[in-house]
């Protein structure tokens, strides 16, 4: 357990529809940090939160969102789905100082029908 | 800006061989240097990591890897590689400010022959 979990492990959804994909990050992280794994495109960062607020978007469609909650949990709403955006979606926690330390979670695995 | 460039998306070695992965970054700041592995149908695993200091990185299963600024290159080595070696090896970058986003490389799947 890398103390990063992401809910749910799998879904599947058909195109058109919205999801939600949760992250909660290591304890005393502050950052974190979502990415999207296909075949074709392979790892892509989409964005970053530091303690509620965003940091950095990366290739992230305007179809999907993200934000940070107070108690420091993430989530990333995909909306609109599309057969492309079925991939492995991981979130990473860093903490706050000192070394970089980017742990991920297991991923939710997305697939669109 | 940065980016990864791992030669060779695919390396098959035979057990007890030596492991090369190649990984060549870009940074026009000092970077850190991450090796991450993944295995079939996991999430990513933390194998080493540069940040400051030694250059030479010993990481877990008996991995290292040495970080030449001369050369930008970070490559991942192991002596002698293992039957449970063979995963989905990345390479990827982050600059030295903290709380930066990371940047991987395409990645390089490791096959061991028995």
């Amino acid at each position: 357990d890398s103390g990063v979990t992401q809910t749910p492990k799998h879904l599947i959804t058909a195109t058109g529809q919205r999801v939600t994909l949760r992250c909660s990050p290591r304890s005393g992280d502050l950052s974190v940090y979502w990415y999207q794994q296909s075949l074709d495109q392979g790892l892509q960062f989409l964005i970053h939160y530091y303690n509620g607020e965003e940091r950095a978007k990366g290739n992230i469609l305007e179809r999907f969102s993200a934000q940070q909650f107070p108690d420091l949990h993430s989530e990333l709403n995909l909306s609109s789905l599309e057969l492309g955006d079925s991939a492995l979606y991981f979130c990473a926690s860093s903490p706050p100082q000192g070394a970089p330390g980017y742990t991920f979670g297991s991923g939710t695995r997305l697939t669109v029908v | 800006a940065q980016s990864v460039t791992q030669l060779g998306s695919h390396l098959s070695v035979s057990e007890g061989a030596l492991v090369l992965l190649r990984c060549n970054y870009s940074s026009s700041v000092p970077p850190y240097l991450f090796w991450y592995v993944q295995y079939p149908n996991q999430g990513l695993q933390l194998l080493l990591k540069y940040t400051t200091g030694a250059t030479l990185v010993k990481g877990i299963n008996g991995f290292e890897a040495e970080f030449k600024k001369s050369e930008t290159s970070f490559h991942l080595t192991k002596p002698s590689a293992h039957m449970s070696d063979a995963a989905e090896y990345f390479c990827a970058v982050s600059s030295n400010f903290g709380n930066e986003k990371l940047t991987f490389g395409t990645g390089t799947r490791l096959t061991i022959i028995p």
